[in-house]
């Protein structure tokens, strides 16, 4: 099965960057998710990791190490609109999706 | 496409009766995902297919949870004798299997009230 940490909540302000950290222990992995949450509605996704390294897609970037078992999504330049619950979530090789309980960022002006 | 679309979107029923869920999967995604999610964590893993197969159930869900796409397209999830502790939203999620693009899209969810 999965088992996969991450912090339950986070603080910022506005313009700055904020690191959320995920790491996990799967029977096989294949493929680690960032979804984004804003409360009352569904996941969205972010980023998507499958290979060691970083993927950056506008102000939003994600690391994987796969030795390490560990993940992180990079939110730069914050935004008020970036308020929401960060899940990370794990594929394992039978393509079961599995996550993690939630981050929940809060953007301070 | 309009994406995953779930029916209903709310549904109060009281402690006892049987409730059943409607999801409509982007078209063409292969895999189907339930999960169940309550205020503060993350989505809990219900069930999921592959086409018409089901994968696997949670070890976690009780006899009264049962789960169906019989024909590889939309799928239902019903609740029998539901009680209070099944008050959640039910989100239901699909994608491809294989190729570039396989991130899960959700649908808005079913929030059920027990009462």
């Amino acid at each position: 099965g999965q088992n996969i940490d991450q912090p339950t909540e986070m603080t910022a302000t506005e313009g700055a960057i904020v690191q959320i950290n995920c790491t996990y222990q799967t029977s096989g992995f294949n493929g680690l998710f960032w979804y984004q949450q804003h409360a009352g509605e569904a996941p969205t996704f972010l980023s998507y990791n499958v290979l060691d390294g970083l993927e950056e897609k506008g102000r939003f970037s994600s690391f994987l190490s796969r030795s390490k078992g560990y993940s992180y999504l990079l939110l730069k330049e914050l935004q008020m609109k970036d308020s929401a619950s960060y899940l990370c979530a794990v594929r394992s090789n039978d393509y079961k999706l599995s996550f993690g309980a939630g981050t929940t960022v809060t953007v301070r002006a | 496409d309009t994406g995953v679309s779930q029916d209903p979107r709310h549904k109060i029923t009281k402690r006892g009766q049987n409730v059943t869920f409607r999801c409509d999967p982007i078209s063409e995604h292969n895999r189907l995902y339930w999960y169940r999610q309550t205020l503060g964590q993350g989505p809990e893993f219900l069930t999921y297919f592959q086409n018409e197969a089901q994968l696997e159930k949670s070890r976690l869900l009780s006899d009264r949870f049962s789960a169906e796409r019989p024909k590889g397209s939309f799928s239902t999830l019903e609740i029998q004798r539901t009680e209070q502790g099944d008050s959640a939203m039910y989100l239901c999620a699909s994608s491809w299997a294989t190729g570039p693009n396989t991130e899960a899209f959700f649908g808005q969810g079913t929030r059920l009230t027990v009462v």
